[in-house]
């Protein structure tokens, strides 16, 4: 079955620190991979896709295959990254997505 | 463009009353997708709708729950004699249609269904 598991509900950093957002899937087929965020009092919003490879508001994520994983990583926390950050799967096709719970990412200053 | 508009944003109902979402897709935009949050769980896909048709609605509950996109007119999700495991948020989500369409999928703030 299609899963996304996102182990951490809460991750609490200090400003300046690396972040790591863990992302695992289960999927057989040919996996498009996400990550979404919400900011407090706004709207769910894609923050980057596997298959441009960008990096977005100093984020990225490396898709490995082979640990199925997609973790989202920055280097240096600022405290507007504070958020909540949702993984999610596309299927084939692309019209059924699977989110993960969600990962709230605390930045302390 | 105001984005992808829902209403309301909080809706009451008792049991065994119905509840009718409203998702007002962006401009331009002829697919529209419903998920379902419930507490602490992440967004569950129900249903994906193009103007006047139902392409996908393999997460969609086989009773009480509905789904239309008119042609004219928001999108519409139905839930009929609520029950209190109905109580969650309820997304909207649209995209513009094309071959990149299914990752570009624009969020509205969603309404959350309150069964008392």
């Amino acid at each position: 079955a299609q899963r996304v598991t996102q182990p951490e509900k809460l991750l609490s950093v200090f400003k300046g620190a690396p972040v790591e957002l863990k992302c695992n899937y289960s999927y057989s087929g040919s996996p498009e991979l996400f990550w979404y965020v919400q900011y407090s009092r706004q709207r769910l919003q894609l923050l980057l896709r596997h298959i441009s490879r960008e990096s977005i508001k100093g984020f990225t994520a490396d898709l490995n295959k082979g640990e199925t994983s997609f973790h989202l990583k920055k280097p240096f926390a600022q405290e507007e990254d504070s958020a909540m950050y949702y993984c999610a799967l596309s299927l084939a096709g692309g019209f059924k997505t699977i989110f993960g719970a969600g990962t709230r990412l605390f930045v302390k200053a | 463009n105001a984005g992808v508009m829902q209403n309301p944003r909080h809706l009451v109902r008792r049991r065994g009353q119905e509840a009718r979402l409203r998702c007002s897709p962006m401009k331009g935009h002829s697919h529209v997708y419903w998920y379902r949050q419930l507490p602490e769980e992440g967004l569950k896909f129900m249903v994906y709708l193009q103007k006047e048709n139902i392409i996908d609605e393999s997460g969609m509950p086989k009773e009480r729950f509905s789904a239309e996109f008119p042609k004219e007119g928001p999108s519409i999700l139905r839930i009929q004699q609520v029950v209190r495991g109905d109580s969650a948020a309820y997304f909207c989500a649209s995209s513009p249609g094309g071959a990149a369409s299914p990752y570009e999928q624009y969020f509205g703030p969603g309404t959350r269904l309150t069964v008392t």
